[in-house]
């Protein structure tokens, strides 16, 4: 699996876009980028993949860079709740392993 | 739909105790993944099933972990006997294939080891 680097922490205010990179600059062409973000004290939580194309569902948007070497999570209206750690995830579709990183961190603001 | 459900979710034992969690998955779900979480860190995978067969255990320590996953269904981890640096969460997910990465974690157990 492709390695990803995250920044370890971030700050949004609240009803503010955060804005989470990624970078996967060693990423294959048969690799999906996949986001999944856990909150205190629970398992984490499925948020949205893609493979080369932007994508967007009903909790956020995925930007994928041309040459795919990174990516951006978008939370367009933070709230207190998206408060959590943040992890991205590069792996093909015929394995069945995911190596999580460290994530980042977002600290939702009043 | 019910989650998948893990049980307990907390767990203190001394050291060199036996312990066994469990993991029931997403109905329909044929993969099933238990991963250990350190504190501040993402999780680690430790094995993956493919309905009852174990495909990739490389990082379970064989020596003191064991799983299994009778039927295809459930499935139980244990740890024979816990040493101090097994205190961690244990995550359960399941999937509905090895292809499908959409993964569906639970609660987590977390064991303390004292």
């Amino acid at each position: 699996d492709a390695k990803t680097t995250q920044p370890t922490s971030m700050d949004c205010a609240e009803g503010r876009a955060a804005n989470l990179p990624c970078n996967h600059s060693t990423i294959s062409g048969n690799e999906y980028v996949y986001w999944y973000r856990q909150i205190h004290s629970q398992g984490p939580q499925y948020i949205i993949h893609g493979l080369k194309n932007n994508e967007t569902n009903e909790m956020a948007s995925l930007i994928i860079t041309e040459d795919r070497k990174s990516s951006t999570l978008i939370l367009p209206h933070a709230t207190l709740r998206d408060t959590a750690v943040y992890y991205c995830i590069v792996r093909p579709t015929n394995a069945g392993k995911s190596t999580f990183g460290d994530g980042t961190t977002l600290t939702v603001k009043p | 739909e019910a989650g998948v459900v893990q049980s307990p979710r907390y767990k203190i034992i001394e050291k060199k105790q036996p312990v066994a969690f469990w993991c029931n998955p997403i109905s329909g779900h044929n993969t099933l993944y238990w991963y250990l979480q350190n504190l501040g860190q993402g999780p680690e995978l430790l094995i993956r099933y493919e309905n009852e067969e174990a495909v990739d255990d490389s990082q379970l320590p064989k020596d003191r972990f064991s799983a299994e996953r009778l039927k295809g269904v459930d499935s139980t981890l244990k740890i024979q006997p816990a040493e101090l640096g097994d205190s961690a969460v244990y995550l359960c997910a399941s999937s509905l294939g090895t292809s499908q990465e959409t993964q569906y974690f639970g609660p987590g157990t977390r064991l303390l080891v004292l």
